[in-house]
């Protein structure tokens, strides 16, 4: 069974530019979600999905972030336009259910705004 | 709102060597913990997962217990191995909330 992919693994935009992260979730695995760990600081949930709903986008940090999971398969995350605080890395997890169920991550993207 | 912390923040030991690492959660209303490992460079893999009905969970050479009333949890690693290099996090989920982590423990096991 293929774990969580996560694609870029790397990406180096300037401030302003856009950029979108992708993960494929674990093959039905209905929840999926989005953390961000940025320097210095420790893992912090950015949103849920349930298929392809969101179910909780509170940990967003502002409008500038928009996730999508279109087809309740694989997510995007589109960060327009990039600012430097923005630099960090974002994981991808899911899970088949939302409790009492292990979450599986993906390997992360490192995202550099300069 | 729930805060985690680890202590400590880095370990450094010989290799054999058995040792706990430790969490702690301000808020002992939670639905589960969980301890995973991130190697640098990696993303994170899950080592045990308790509930907050459980007390303790084993895998190999690793068991975590969970004491909720104290808003504590350890993961005990029995005899490491340098392979067990890596930095260890907490997690705690309370109950229809999500994953709340704390800032890792870094272990280095020397050969």
């Amino acid at each position: 069974e293929a774990g969580v992919t996560q694609f870029p693994s790397h990406s180096v935009i300037e401030k302003g530019q856009t950029v979108t992260l992708r993960c494929d979730p674990i093959s039905g695995h209905d929840n999926l979600y989005w953390y961000r760990r940025v320097m210095g600081k420790e893992i912090k949930f950015l949103l849920h999905f349930v298929k392809e709903s969101k179910q909780d986008e509170s940990g967003m940090p502002n409008n500038r972030f928009l996730a999508e999971r279109t087809g309740g398969t694989y997510s995007t995350l589109k960060v327009q336009p990039a600012e430097l605080e923005d630099s960090g890395v974002y994981f991808c997890a899911s899970s088949r259910y939302r409790d009492g169920e292990t979450q599986y991550f993906g390997p992360g993207t490192r995202l550099l705004v300069l | 709102k729930q805060e985690v912390t680890q202590i400590p923040a880095a370990l450094s030991v010989p290799e054999g060597e058995n040792l706990v690492l430790n969490c702690s959660f301000t808020d002992s209303a939670i639905y589960n913990l969980q301890w995973f490992r991130q190697d640098p460079g990696k993303g994170l893999t899950s080592l045990l997962l308790i509930q907050s009905s459980q007390r303790e969970q084993t895998s190999g050479r690793l068991n975590a217990s969970l004491d909720k009333s104290s808003g504590r949890s350890t993961l005990y690693i029995a005899a490491s191995q340098p392979g067990d290099s890596a930095t260890y996090l907490c997690a705690v989920r309370g109950y229809g909330q999500n994953f709340v982590f704390g800032p890792g423990t870094r272990l280095s096991v020397l050969p």
